[in-house]
């Protein structure tokens, strides 16, 4: 099955920039989706088909992919951005939805 | 606006069954697939499956076939995810997920639920 692999953990300063990486084979053919899990509450759709900001999303949240790999890039970091993000694809070859091993983000 | 609100926590020992709802308001329910991901202790997150909102035809990912059950109600726009035989490992968050396409290079979770935990234990 599809695996998608990200780093445990990034911390990032206040103000400066995160980039959370989520790699799979030949990632850069597929649409990948990006969600913040924080306790308690609902996930939220940070980043959809790679690039694409859901309304009420900040400019701060952009992405790429490419190759074998996905970015998640928040800049100007805030405290509230503190989480727990996930990348997610639909992988057709075999109609799974595939989530990342996901990346707690500390301010 | 959409929303999907579950219900409350549950505590259940080995053996029993539980039902988790997921009720969706401010769109056409049967509009949209739902799906169910499981979120287990210190754990990523876990694609369980979907169900098709307009036929009830369920489809479940491996692993969750058997004691895994997704069903519907149209009439109050709700998804259920029962699960029988309940196991100590079962012990998770379980969050319901509405899935779109904006593309034609696939589907997305655009709206969840805030997610249900349960909790297997004797």
């Amino acid at each position: 099955s599809y695996v998608l692999t990200q780093p445990p953990s990034v911390s990032v300063a206040p103000g400066k920039t995160a980039r959370i990486t989520c790699g799979g084979s030949n990632i850069g053919t597929k649409s990948v989706h990006w969600y913040q899990l924080k306790p308690g509450q609902a996930p939220v759709l940070v980043l959809s088909y790679d690039t694409d900001r859901p309304s009420g999303i900040p400019e701060r949240f952009s992405g790429s992919n490419s190759g074998n790999t996905a970015t998640l890039i928040i800049s100007r970091v805030e405290a509230g951005d503190e989480a727990d993000y996930y990348c997610h694809l639909w992988d057709g070859d075999s109609d799974l939805h595939v989530f990342g091993t996901g990346t707690k983000v500390t301010v | 606006q959409v929303q999907l609100v579950q219900s409350g926590s549950e505590l259940k020992k080995p053996g029993a069954s539980v039902k988790i709802s997921c009720k969706a308001s401010g769109y056409t329910f049967t509009t949209y697939a739902m799906n169910w991901v499981r979120q287990a202790p210190g754990q990523g997150l876990e694609w369980m499956g979907w169900i098709n909102t307009d036929t009830g035809t369920p489809t479940y990912a491996q692993g969750f076939t058997g004691r895994f059950v997704f069903s519907l109600d149209t009439s109050v726009d709700t998804a259920y995810l029962q699960i029988t035989s309940l196991k100590p490992e079962d012990t998770a968050v379980y969050f319901c997920a509405r899935e779109t396409s904006l593309a034609a290079t696939g589907t997305v979770f655009d709206f969840w639920g805030q997610g249900t935990l349960v909790t297997v234990s004797s």
